[in-house]
């Protein structure tokens, strides 16, 4: 089983819609949780850090859910610049700088 | 924007060369990543290093080796390319923030 799962989509939202997408993870001692975003063909950039209360940047909010090891991201208002491949940030328990990432998720948001 | 750089951009090799690829911050970092990505693949940490004459193995390091003489700079050899090196190179940099902040453009090495 892998430590990061996630459905790779692709989703294909128009715009101003509302999406959401969820990520698994299989070690319960994981303590820090990111989503990143990666555009084709470039680098992934940090979106946001997940906190045990839930957080919001603007039109997106993530939250954890520890009993079911999961989190999610919550994208409002659809843009056409939010199309890109969500990435799903877990650390490796007890090492503290090291990660396993998730294969992504794609996002179209179409005109 | 993130000062940490990759040269090449893109390599093109034949089997069995020795190649280099090449990592650089500015940032002052102490920790620094390499990652393999394959197209629609997730990550895989090959290297990382917490300082200078620190280096550790991650999941796919069999086959490369790196050096951290310096802060600013985490190269990443691979003694002999094969065809299965084929991929895309990420190096990635933090500082004690507990996680990997930023990520250089990357090398899209092929190897023939």
């Amino acid at each position: 089983r892998k430590e990061v799962e996630q459905d790779p989509g692709p989703f294909n939202v128009p715009e101003g819609a509302t999406v959401a997408f969820n990520c698994t993870y299989s070690n319960s001692a994981s303590q820090s949780f990111f989503w990143y975003r990666q555009d084709c063909r470039k680098e992934p950039k940090l979106l946001m850090s997940v906190y045990s209360s839930g957080n919001e940047d603007g039109r997106f909010t993530a939250q954890l859910n520890r009993a079911s090891q999961y989190i999610s991201l919550l994208i409002r208002d659809s843009k056409l610049s939010d199309s890109a491949t969500y990435l799903c940030v877990v650390n490796r328990a007890n090492t503290g700088n090291q990660f396993y990432f998730g294969t992504g998720t794609s996002l179209t948001v179409i005109p | 924007e993130a000062d940490i750089y990759q040269t090449p951009r893109y390599l093109v090799i034949g089997t069995g060369k020795k190649i280099t690829l090449e990592c650089s911050q500015t940032m002052g970092h102490d920790k620094m990543y390499w990652y393999q990505q394959d197209p629609g693949m997730e990550l895989h940490l090959i290297h990382y290093s917490y300082g200078v004459n620190s280096t550790e193995k991650g999941d796919l390091s069999s086959e490369s080796t790196v050096s951290r003489i310096r802060t600013e700079h985490f190269p990443l050899t691979l003694e002999s390319a094969r065809p299965s090196h084929t991929s895309q190179y990420l190096c990635a940099s933090s500082e004690g923030t507990g996680y990997v902040e930023y990520f250089g453009p990357g090398t899209r090495l092929t190897v023939l």
